[in-house]
């Protein structure tokens, strides 16, 4: 079973670039069975897709967000990023990691989140 | 960009009685493949969230047979059959065709 786990400043000044990694563990984030995503959630408010990557370097980006938003990953070390520039007070948010299934061969075709970090909260404050 | 559109976005239940959320979509989430990869999370107080059914009427492992999941297109239910104490929380809808858009959420609460 697959465990991720986010880490990175819980504070971060207006116009500065938010930084978050995700660890991986259970499992190697090489998989091509899966995407890597990160979706956040503001205090009090709903989940927001942000972006996800597959382990080749492909990225898909939320069209809102696209401008700011950069996620990488470093197999090396079973970890994949997300950076967002600009930051404002709307930022502030729980930053969730989570693996999406692609497919696996009992299942070729799936495409869910299946597992989730526990998030991270993020505050955008001078 | 595809909006998911939930009703109710809040949802007083009795214990043991039934609940349930409707989802429905901008437009169509049947993917070029055939499939409609359309997801139910839920949501307990402070937790993650957490995967119930998959493509609209599969249900991930270890989830209860009393959450159950229908529709087609772009109209799709989640029903939870007799709610129970721990099924508080806040259900978010998720499309995964057109790459990813979760519902507004909706708050299942106990009368």
């Amino acid at each position: 079973q697959l465990q991720l786990q986010e880490s990175g400043p819980g504070l971060v000044k207006p116009s500065e670039t938010l930084s978050l990694t995700c660890t991986v563990s259970g499992g190697s984030i090489s998989s091509s069975s899966y995407y890597w995503g990160w979706i956040r959630q503001p205090p009090g408010k709903g989940l927001e897709w942000i972006g996800s990557i597959y382990y080749s370097g492909s990225t898909y980006y939320n069209p809102s967000l696209k401008s700011r938003v950069t996620i990488s990953v470093d197999t090396s070390k079973n970890q994949f990023s997300l950076k967002l520039s600009s930051v404002t007070a709307a930022d502030t948010a729980v930053y969730y990691c989570a693996s999406f299934l692609k497919g696996v061969p009992w299942l070729v075709y799936a495409r869910y989140f299946d597992y989730w970090g526990q998030g991270t909260l993020v505050t955008v404050s001078s | 960009d595809i909006v998911m559109t939930q009703t109710p976005l809040s949802s007083p239940v009795t214990l043991g009685q039934p609940a349930s959320i409707s989802c429905r979509s901008s437009q169509s989430l049947v993917h070029s493949d055939g499939n409609t990869y359309l997801s139910w999370l839920q949501q307990r107080p402070g937790q993650p969230p957490r995967l119930l059914i998959y493509k609209i009427s599969n249900r991930f492992s270890g989830v209860p047979d009393r959450f159950s999941g229908s529709g087609a297109g772009t109209d799709f239910t989640l029903k939870i059959s007799r709610v129970e104490a721990e099924d508080v929380g806040v259900y978010y809808c998720m499309q995964a065709t057109h790459l990813w858009t979760f519902g507004q959420g909706t708050k299942v609460e106990i009368k």
